[in-house]
């Protein structure tokens, strides 16, 4: 199975910060055959189920503010947010779809300072 | 539209099964996957299984002893089941269409207790 592992497990941001939250794949999830990284972002606020907010590393679902972008290849990924909003302060996850069984990051804590 | 509603009992016994209806509405089974995912209180999210839109399934190996997954697709229904439930299985149940995936149930809620 691959393993994802986050981190930060938490941060505390102030509106209007730039926050980068790290995911790491024990295997690669770049595709050989058309050079696509199989890996999703989402975002969960409580009581709320998961929203997709990227997939292949850096493509952002519809309607997801520009503000929220996917980077990373291989094995190594980045989410940023930039200008950090209160709406954005929720727990995020990253989740490879290379293969099966899908696996997700441990999480992040995004607080308010 | 699209919409995924998961349905069951809340309180499960230990060493009891988990029965669980996810009932979709706006696409066919025959054409999409859904998936089943849970998280336990105050933790992250655990793949579970996905039943494919051809009718094959695949399940986490740390659950595959204990779980199976079907579907009506008459009734538009997939249907999780997990046996010799335990306290740590209790949690947020939730299917999705796809993974990834824009569409996600409401989540159901599953206590095991006694």
């Amino acid at each position: 199975d691959i393993v994802m592992t986050q981190s930060p497990s938490s941060l505390a941001v102030s509106a209007g910060e730039t926050v980068t939250i790290n995911c790491k794949s024990s295997q690669s999830l770049l595709s050989s055959g058309n050079q696509k990284n199989y890996l999703a972002w989402y975002q969960q606020k409580p009581g709320q189920s998961p929203k997709l907010l990227i997939y292949l590393a850096s493509t952002r679902e519809s309607g997801v503010p520009d503000r929220f972008i996917g980077s990373g290849s291989g094995t190594d990924f980045t989410l940023t947010i930039s200008s950090v909003q209160a709406e954005d302060l929720a727990d995020y996850y990253c989740q490879q779809h290379y293969s099966y069984p899908r696996t997700f990051g441990g999480g992040t804590k995004l607080e308010l300072k | 539209q699209v919409q995924l509603k998961e349905s069951g009992p809340g309180l499960v016994q230990p060493s009891q099964t988990l029965s669980l209806t996810c009932t979709v509405s706006g696409f066919s089974l025959t054409s999409y996957n859904v998936h089943w995912v849970r998280q336990p209180p105050g933790k992250g999210l655990e793949w579970m299984g996905r039943m494919r839109y051809n009718g094959d399934t695949s399940y986490n190996s740390a659950l595959k002893s204990r779980l199976s997954i079907s579907r009506d697709t008459s009734k538009n229904q997939v249907f999780l089941k997990m046996n010799s439930l335990q306290t740590d299985d209790t949690g947020t149940y939730y299917c999705t269409r796809d993974l990834p995936g824009t569409h996600w149930g409401q989540g159901v809620m599953v206590t095991v207790s006694s």
